[in-house]
């Protein structure tokens, strides 16, 4: 069991560039949550994602970011012209349903915005 | 009030000692509540869960909730230096919400 992979771990955008995260849950796992971690601060929650539906983007800011979970495929954190502001660790979990299970995690993409 | 409180530490026991974290929540709804580990530079795992009153215990760890306070703490018998890490609290909304995680407490053992 691979467990829940992100890539890249790292990346590195200049100020006004587009920055696209990946995740592929767990198998067996179809929700797909992602969080935001800035230095020294808790997990802010983003997103929740089944396949081909956002189910929670409550967490989402309303401009620039979008997510997606296609029927095919990882699911992706998009973040469009990317300000200082932005560079965080973002984090991504799966769980196999919206119940009592808690999360598991991925490695995390840490991005850095130039 | 912030929907889940921790102290954020820096939380300092020597080796052999019990390490108590404690955790506080808004949300009286919340039924499911869990207790990760995070080191630094790395992604948080899942140590131990609850959704009970009363004390679950695994290993060295034992977690205790208390919903009628809104509090859920986790105790780490024979601290080790190997358990220096941030322990984040995250409390699911009602049974179907997403965990909300709380700041993180860093635990430093000192051998």
């Amino acid at each position: 069991n691979a467990g829940v992979m992100q890539n890249p771990r790292h990346l590195v955008r200049r100020r006004g560039q587009e920055a696209r995260l990946r995740c592929s849950p767990m198998k067996g796992h179809s929700h797909v949550y992602w969080y935001r971690q800035l230095p020294e601060e808790g997990l802010k929650f983003m997103v929740y994602l089944q396949k081909e539906n956002i189910i929670d983007e409550s967490g989402m800011p309303k401009e620039r970011f979008s997510a997606e979970f296609p029927k095919e495929g990882p699911s992706i954190l998009r973040i469009q012209q990317v300000v200082r502001g932005d560079s965080a660790a973002y984090f991504c979990a799966s769980s196999p349903s919206q119940g009592e299970d808690g999360y598991t995690f991925g490695s995390g993409t840490r991005l850095t915005v130039v | 009030q912030k929907e889940v409180e921790q102290n954020s530490g820096p939380l300092s026991v020597p080796e052999g000692a019990i390490a108590s974290l404690n955790c506080t929540y808004s949300d009286r709804g919340s039924q499911s509540f869990f207790w990760y580990r995070q080191y630094s530079g790395k992604s948080p795992e899942l140590i131990m869960s609850i959704y009970s009153n009363g004390d679950k215990e695994d290993g060295r760890f034992t977690a205790q909730l208390n919903k009628a306070s809104q509090y859920v703490s986790l105790l780490i018998r024979d601290s080790q230096p190997s358990d220096s890490a941030t322990y984040l609290c995250a409390v699911r909304r009602g049974s179907q919400g997403n965990l909300i995680f709380g700041k993180g407490t860093k635990l430093s053992v000192k051998p």
